[in-house]
């Protein structure tokens, strides 16, 4: 079936320094890829996605690129800030059409420090 | 704009006792779906529901039922609960099925169970 790897946390980094959150995917077709973040006590929020091979999803400074050939998606922001303190988490929804069953990876906490 | 509604979001329920969980989507948006999010097991496919209709079912017992009312809402019922039914329960909303669409999430139920 899918599946979603992604890298363990927590990770902590200094305000301003580059982030890097690895997730690597298994699907069969076509799947679409979401990055969604939660903060404390909140559902989750999607952050960006990328419908097909070679798309890039950005927002907010975040960027994540759908590399078929590696079955990545990782995320990643150049200068981070202490408000980007949250659970990432790396998603997949399948080819076939069903976009309401996402496979979820095991979420990545960010903690970012002045 | 509303965004997902559900209530109650605090509840605290004893092993053997049922609860019923309620979601109202984003005005306009058809398909609802539920995941459970906990610790151990991590975010998991619950049901989906589009038009009335249970389209995709995750790995689940019996016990955890759902169905959705012709202006969309949603509610999910869980029977003779467990010490490990406690959990962040997040309901979700699409505007239809497509693998692209983008699911917007509640703040979620947190079901704790004595």
């Amino acid at each position: 079936g899918d599946s979603v790897t992604q890298m363990e946390g927590p990770v902590t980094l200094s305000e301003e320094a580059f982030l890097t959150i690895n997730c690597t995917y298994t699907a069969t077709g076509y799947p679409s890829l979401f990055w969604y973040v939660q903060y404390p006590g909140e559902g989750l929020q999607l952050l960006l996605k990328a419908t097909k091979a070679d798309d890039k999803g950005s927002n907010k400074g975040f960027e994540a690129t759908y590399r078929k050939e590696t079955t990545s998606f990782h995320l990643e922001k150049g200068s981070v800030q202490v408000s980007d303190s949250a659970v990432y988490f790396c998603a997949l929804s399948d080819g076939t059409g069903t976009a309401s069953k996402l496979t979820f990876g095991t979420g990545t906490r960010l903690q970012v420090t002045l | 704009k509303a965004g997902v509604t559900q209530t109650p979001r605090y509840l605290i329920k004893t092993r053997g006792q049922q609860v019923t969980l309620s979601c109202s989507p984003i005005s306009g948006h058809r398909s609802v779906s539920w995941y459970q999010q906990t610790p151990g097991q991590g975010l998991q496919f619950l049901f989906e529901y589009f038009s009335e209709t249970q389209r995709n079912k995750g790995n689940f017992p019996g016990r955890f039922s759902g169905r959705q009312f012709s202006n969309s809402r949603s509610e999910m019922n869980v029977s003779t609960l467990e010490l490990g039914d406690s959990a962040l329960y997040l309901c979700a909303s699409s505007w239809g099925v497509s693998g692209a669409n983008v699911l917007t999430f509640g703040a979620g139920s947190r079901l704790t169970v004595l």
